[in-house]
Parts: structure tokens; C-alpha cells; sequence
């Protein structure tokens, strides 16, 4: 089955410096990967997805990347702000062509924006 | 609020206890998910469902673990001679096939401990 690892573990940045979190995916076969952001004690929230048929997404400070050969996406978030502090998970599933979407998360990544 | 919902949020149990957890997906959604999580890691994929039929479930999932979707909408998890190991928070998910078909909205989640 899909294999998704996470690094880093924890990230300390200083507010207005960018953060980049990056995760490698095992299954060829994967074509969605989506980003939860997590503050504590709460639900998981989708802050940005790609699709494997494009390389680039961007939403005001967030993009992600992929790279389908090397088999690994990456979250940037510029401008970093003390809001931003959160741990984030990348997700890689086979979206509706099969799997039914359901979603192997990476370990999590525990972004801290220090003032 | 017509996010996903869960209840109860907490639940204490003795161990060798059964336990069912309910959740109300998003009331146009029709396919409904199930994910694990422990402190410390991303949620693991447990079970989910289209419409009332469940298409797919984890190897996670002992033969103490049972998911319902009797009529398409609500979904209940119960867990039969809990386990100390069974800790963790339950998160349900919903999404929808059509339009975008991709994103799963997650609710709050159960958090379960075992004594």
C-alpha cells in the first residue's frame, strides 16, 4: 500500500520567513494530494490540494509542488505569521480512479512562527 | 453548522467495554470515512462508505471493529472488548462524488480512552 513520510518533525521559523515542509510518496498510482492544517485539539482543515496532472499550486501565501518522477510534494508558506502555528499533514491518495480517496497521511509537521 | 459532526467527543471506558461512536457527515455528502489518530501521528485510514455500502476497510480494523451506514447518512463506529491500545481520537470524514469529488471535510472527532 501507500507509504507518505513527512519532514520535518518541527520547524521553528521567525515570523515573516518562509516555512517549507516537504513529503515523498511510494504508490505511482497516487494523483491527489491534498494538505490538512491541525492546531490543537481540532479537526483537521484542508488548506491546499494538487492533482497530479499540474506541478504548481499557489493560494495567496500557500503553494505546493510536485514532482510526479521523484515522487514527492512540498508545501511553501511565505510571509509566515504567528497564526500559521500548527502542525500540518501531507495526504496522497488515488482519488476517485480508485481507493475511493481514502487519504494515507504523512506524520505531521509541527510548524512554530516565533515572534 | 452543517459541517461534520461527532459525538460523543469524549468517551471514557473501562477496558473489555464496548463503545459506539456516531457521525453525522455533510448532509449532501455520500461517501463517509473513518481514520484513526494517535498523539503524534498523521490519521490512519480506517473504513469508508458510499452511500450505505462499505467499500473498503483497513487491515487496521480487527474483528472488534464495526462500522454501520444503514441508510446512507449517519455512520456509527463501535468497538466491542475495548483495548487499552484502542486509545486514540476517531475522526469521521465526508465528501461528496460529484462536482470536485476530492476534498474530505473532517469532523471534531471522539476521543476515546481506555482505563
Amino acid at each position: 500500500g501507500e507509504n507518505v513520510e513527512q519532514h520535518p518533525s518541527t520547524l521553528s521559523v521567525q515570523e515573516g520567513d518562509s516555512a517549507v515542509i516537504k513529503c515523498t510518496y511510494s504508490d505511482s498510482a497516487s494523483n491527489y494530494f491534498p494538505w490538512y492544517k491541525q492546531e490543537l485539539g481540532k479537526r483537521p482543515q484542508l488548506i491546499i490540494d494538487i492533482r497530479s496532472n499540474v506541478g504548481e499550486k499557489k493560494d495567496q501565501r500557500i503553494a505546493v509542488t510536485l514532482n510526479k518522477t521523484a515522487k514527492h510534494f512540498s508545501l511553501h508558506i511565505t510571509e509566515t505569521q504567528p497564526e500559521d502555528s500548527a502542525v500540518y499533514f501531507c495526504a496522497a491518495s488515488k482519488g476517485l480512479t480508485g481507493g475511493g480517496n481514502k487519504l494515507t497521511f504523512g506524520t505531521g509537521t509541527q510548524l512554530k512562527v516565533e515572534l | 453548522d452543517t459541517g461534520v459532526s461527532q459525538d460523543p467527543r469524549h468517551k471514557i471506558t473501562k477496558r473489555g467495554q464496548n463503545v459506539t461512536f456516531r457521525c453525522d457527515p455533510i448532509s449532501e455528502h455520500n461517501r463517509l470515512y473513518w481514520y484513526r489518530q494517535t498523539l503524534g501521528q498523521g490519521p490512519e485510514f480506517l473504513t469508508y462508505f458510499q452511500n450505505e455500502a462499505q467499500l473498503e476497510k483497513s487491515r487496521l480494523l480487527s474483528d472488534r471493529f464495526s462500522a454501520e451506514r444503514p441508510k446512507g447518512s449517519f455512520s456509527t463506529l463501535e468497538i466491542q472488548r475495548t483495548e487499552q491500545g484502542d486509545s486514540a481520537m476517531y475522526l469521521c470524514a465526508s465528501s461528496s462524488t460529484s462536482g470536485r469529488g476530492y476534498e474530505q471535510f473532517f469532523g471534531p472527532g471522539t476521543r476515546l480512552t481506555v482505563l
